[in-house]
C-alpha cells in the first residue's frame, strides 16, 4: 500500500507570490491534516478536510486555505506570502472516524519563501 | 499555558543503552490519547506509539514503551537498546477535543543523538 505523497517536495517563491502545496492520503482514507513546522513555533494544525469538507481548523490566517477532492487527494494554498511562511509543511491521512491512533504522515514541502 | 511539555531539548545516549524521553501533558479531559513520533533528517514524521487514557497496560512496540503514569499526567518514551538509527527528534503528542472534534497538540520536541 503506497504511503501518503506531498509534491512538490521542495519549494522556493518569493514575497507577496501564493502557493499551492498537494497531498494524496494512503488509499481508503478520507481524512487529511495539514500541519506548519518551523524552528521557532515548532508543530502547528493547520486544518482538517473528511470528505471534501473542512472538519477542523487551526488559529492561522485566511491566507492559508485547504481544500479536498473527491479522490481525497487534498490541497492547501497560501497567497502573499510572507518571510515567515518559510516552513516544513506536512500532511497527515487517518482512516476517519475521529480516531486518531494511525495518523500516517508524508515527507512534507519544504517552502522557502525569499 | 504549555499543553504538553518536553524539558529535554536535547539528548546524547551511548549506542545499547536504554533512553527515556520525557513528556509531561496539560488537559482536563477524561478522555485522550498520547502519541509519540520520530522525524529523522529527511523530514517525515513516524509513528511510534499510542497510550489512550483509559488502557490500563502502558503501551509497548518493539523497542518502544510508554510510561504512563496519569496522576502524574506523564508519558515518557522509552527506548530499550538503542541504535544509531534511533537519532532523531522524538514528539510527543495529545489527542484533545475541540468543539466536535480532535487536534493534535504537539510538544517541542527532544533531539536524540546515540554514539557509536
Amino acid at each position: 500500500k503506497a504511503g501518503v505523497t506531498q509534491t512538490p517536495r521542495y519549494l522556493i517563491k518569493t514575497r507577496g507570490q501564493q502557493v499551492t502545496l498537494s497531498c494524496s492520503p494512503i488509499s481508503g482514507h478520507r481524512s487529511v491534516s495539514w500541519y506548519q513546522q518551523t524552528p521557532g513555533q515548532g508543530l502547528q494544525f493547520l486544518f482538517e478536510y473528511f470528505s471534501e469538507t473542512q472538519r477542523n481548523k487551526g488559529n492561522f490566517p485566511g491566507r492559508f486555505s485547504g481544500r479536498q477532492f473527491s479522490n481525497s487527494r487534498s490541497e492547501m494554498n497560501v497567497s502573499t506570502l510572507e518571510l515567515g511562511d518559510s516552513a516544513l509543511y506536512l500532511c497527515a491521512s487517518l482512516a476517519g472516524g475521529g480516531s486518531y491512533n494511525e495518523q500516517f504522515f508524508g515527507p512534507g514541502t519544504r517552502l522557502t519563501v525569499l | 499555558a504549555q499543553k504538553i511539555t518536553q524539558t529535554q531539548p536535547g539528548m546524547f545516549v551511548q549506542e545499547k543503552e536504554a533512553v527515556t524521553l520525557d513528556c509531561t501533558y496539560d488537559t482536563s479531559d477524561q478522555s485522550y490519547g498520547l502519541f509519540w513520533y520520530k522525524q529523522p533528517s529527511s523530514g517525515e514524521m513516524i509513528f511510534l506509539i499510542y497510550q489512550g487514557s483509559y488502557d490500563e497496560q502502558n503501551a509497548t512496540e518493539g523497542r518502544y514503551s510508554l510510561n504512563f503514569q496519569k496522576a502524574r499526567k506523564s508519558a515518557n518514551l522509552v527506548i530499550s537498546a538503542s541504535q544509531l538509527g534511533d537519532s532523531a527528534m522524538y514528539f510527543c503528542a495529545m489527542r484533545e477535543r475541540r468543539d466536535s472534534n480532535y487536534q493534535l497538540i504537539w510538544g517541542a520536541g527532544t533531539k536524540l543523538i546515540i554514539k557509536p
